[in-house]
């Protein structure tokens, strides 16, 4: 069981829209459409964003949206506001009741 | 409103059991997963394992013979013991709750665990 691999960090300008990759296998992300990600500012816990690859838990605002092809799953972000600003992390189940993380990514407003 | 809680001593010994709880309030622990996730200092989160409200219980294969998950429904909490601690299990410790494969919805505010002689 692998870390899921998500880039380092990602950067864009106030009102633009970025995406982040996190890539499994066939085994955890191309195998379940059971993916969730997560926001994390400094200091606080992780708050879940997406579950089950695309749907928003109530509160999350629509500028957050997430899709998945084959062993990758996407989170975008739209209308980019600087409180966007933090990591983010997304989650795949992976098989006999057991969930794996990826590495974590590092937006950056600028 | 679900809030979770962790509590435990914030600094272990080597080689000794690493004992967290997580207490619940707002909410029951039917229906629902109870996870442990951690974060070492800088580093991404790791989950480690779950107890479901029923009693069974599962963790992460690389961790798997050291962890021990469990429940006190009289108290509303849950546990985490980690065996055998190295400094690599100096992390942020989470409790989170997770419903039917929907991801963890509730976490709690972290507590530091520093393993140190």
């Amino acid at each position: 069981q692998s870390a899921l691999t998500q880039p380092a960090s990602v950067s864009g300008s106030p009102g633009q829209s970025i995406t982040i990759s996190c890539t499994g296998t066939s085994s955890d992300v191309g195998n379940y459409n059971l993916v969730s990600w997560y926001q994390q500012h400094p200091g606080k816990p992780p708050q879940l964003m997406i579950y089950e690859g695309s749907k928003r838990p109530s509160g999350v605002s629509n500028r957050f949206a997430g899709s998945k092809s084959a062993n990758t799953a996407s989170l975008t972000i739209s209308g980019l506001q600087a409180e966007d600003e933090a990591d983010y992390y997304c989650c795949s189940y992976a098989g006999s009741s057991t969930w794996v993380f990826g590495g974590g990514t590092k937006l950056t407003v600028l | 409103q679900v809030q979770l809680q962790e509590s435990g001593p914030g600094l272990v010994k080597p080689s000794e059991t690493l004992s967290l709880t997580c207490t619940l309030s707002g909410g029951s622990f039917s229906s629902y997963y109870w996870n442990w996730v951690r974060q070492p200092p800088g580093k991404g989160l790791e989950w480690i394992g779950y107890i479901y409200y029923g009693g069974s219980t599962n963790s992460n294969p690389s961790l798997k013979s050291r962890v021990t998950i469990s429940i006190d429904r009289s108290r509303n909490q849950f546990s985490l013991q980690l065996s055998s601690v190295t400094a690599a299990d100096t992390a942020v410790y989470y409790c989170a709750r997770e419903g039917e494969r929907s991801g963890f919805d509730y976490w709690g505010q972290g507590t530091l665990v520093t393993v140190s002689s």
